[in-house]
């Protein structure tokens, strides 16, 4: 039962575009949603959230967009540097249990 | 700025021995979450806790699963007999709920022969 979903494994950008992340989900208990970077070996780097009572966040060259009524959400990197390449995990939390639910993640490669 | 601390970072252990893994959450957080990673797949829930309890548990945090939190700092993960399979980073994570922000240690890499 995947509750939270990445299709997309993989993402190549060029440096200096705009890299997309994609993630859909199926609880409408969720109330925040969260953007994680990852590296091999070492924990996840929290990075953005947004709450569910609002469709957009923004820090720096990282924006969230939360669209309800799809139940999806992406991350948006702009412009995009080399090291922005990683693995990026998207997460959300059930209000009902606070249990924090991951995707299967996507790897970003930005290329110079 | 504050952050999750765990220890060890990586442990070597035969097949039916016991572990404990440690963390340090960040200290005006009140929610505490173990993960695990197994190589290439992806973070799965393990186990939360709230005002000195279990709040949830995965299928995977079985009988040979514990936490505690032992004082006012550490947060601890017991594996009683350890499994081929329980081969995985374990992460440990807190939440100071409100923001709903997670943040989350370095992690633990586990590898049991």
């Amino acid at each position: 039962d995947q509750q939270v979903k990445q299709n997309s494994p993989s993402l190549s950008v060029q440096e200096g575009r705009i890299s997309i992340l994609n993630c859909d989900y199926t609880n409408s208990m969720f109330d925040y949603f969260l953007w994680y970077k990852k590296y091999p070996a070492e924990g996840p780097t929290f990075l953005i959230s947004i709450s569910s009572i609002k469709d957009k966040n923004e820090d720096g060259r990282f924006t969230v967009f939360l669209n309800k009524s799809a139940k999806h959400l992406s991350l948006h990197i702009v412009p995009s540097q080399p090291g922005d390449s990683a693995v990026y995990f998207c997460a959300a939390r059930d209000s009902g249990t606070y249990k924090y639910i991951f995707g299967t993640g996507t790897r970003l490669k930005v290329l110079a | 700025e504050p952050e999750v601390t765990q220890t060890p970072s990586h442990q070597v252990t035969q097949m039916g021995q016991e572990v404990i893994l440690r963390c340090v959450p960040i200290s005006n957080h009140l929610y505490f979450y173990w993960y695990r990673q197994i190589l290439g797949q992806k973070v799965e829930f393990l186990v939360s806790f709230y005002n000195n309890e279990i709040s949830e548990k995965s299928e995977i945090f079985d009988d040979q699963f514990s936490v505690e939190r032992p004082d006012g700092s550490n947060f601890t993960l017991k594996i009683r007999s350890t499994k081929l399979e329980d081969s995985a980073m374990y992460f440990c994570a807190s939440s100071r709920f409100n923001t709903g922000e997670l943040f989350f240690g370095e992690g633990s890499r586990l590898t049991v022969l």
